[in-house]
């Protein structure tokens, strides 16, 4: 079993829609959760980062923890063509250390 | 604030040759991370450093080393390439009292 996993993708959402993004982590005891965009030759770029149970909100970007359940999950809302792009979760199993885990990442493409 | 620096951007380099890559944090960030980035693995943690210290280590044999300077910048040293050293090589950094990562720009390393 993988440490974070996320279905590869692609998922495909029409323009205008809600995108869902979801991830799940096997170490128990993480700490911090991240979520991070990345376009095709370019370097991830941080949009969220949660660390307790419950949603947290950024204009058009909801994230959700779950810690019980060990799922993490991105929603979108209003999506744009320039939403399109691989999208990685993250987390940080030790608290104090900068020791990211990724997923392999969930390829979104919004259709216009 | 000025963002994640990496030089170079793009090398290429043959097999068993060395190579040196360089990352400068943002201002006031004290902590730098390393992550090989390739198709088939993802991002993989490398190394951290705080402090011109290690302080977390990824599974990489030892070809793979770093070191970090009195003003936080880092670099990282790839010894005796190997065709499968091909990836990107990014770095993160982190300061404050927050464990959120922000990524330079990567540096492409070519092996042939």
């Amino acid at each position: 079993q993988k440490e974070v996993e996320q279905n590869s993708g692609p998922l495909s959402v029409p323009e205008g829609a809600i995108a869902s993004l979801n991830c799940t982590y096997s170490d128990r005891v993480s700490q911090s959760f991240f979520w991070y965009r990345q376009y095709s030759g370019k370097s991830p770029e941080l949009i969220m980062s949660i660390y307790s149970n419950g949603d947290k909100e950024d204009g058009r970007f909801t994230a959700q923890l779950n810690k019980a359940s060990q799922y993490v999950s991105l929603l979108i809302r209003d999506s744009q063509p320039s939403d399109s792009a691989t999208y990685l979760c993250a987390v940080n199993q030790i608290q104090g250390a900068q020791k990211l885990v990724f997923g392999q990442g969930t390829r979104l493409t919004i259709n216009p | 604030k000025a963002g994640v620096t990496q030089t170079p951007r793009y090398l290429i380099k043959t097999r068993g040759q060395q190579v040196t890559l360089s990352c400068s944090p943002i201002s006031g960030h004290r902590s730098v991370s390393w992550y090989q980035q390739t198709p088939g693995q993802g991002l993989q943690f490398l190394f951290e450093y705080f402090s011109e210290t290690q302080r977390n280590k990824g599974n990489f044999p030892g070809r793979f080393s770093g070191r970090q300077f009195s003003n936080s910048r880092s670099e990282m040293n790839v010894s005796t390439l190997e065709l499968g050293d091909s990836a990107l090589y990014l770095c993160a950094t982190s300061g404050g009292s927050t464990d959120t990562q922000y990524f330079g720009p990567g540096t492409r390393l070519t092996v042939l």
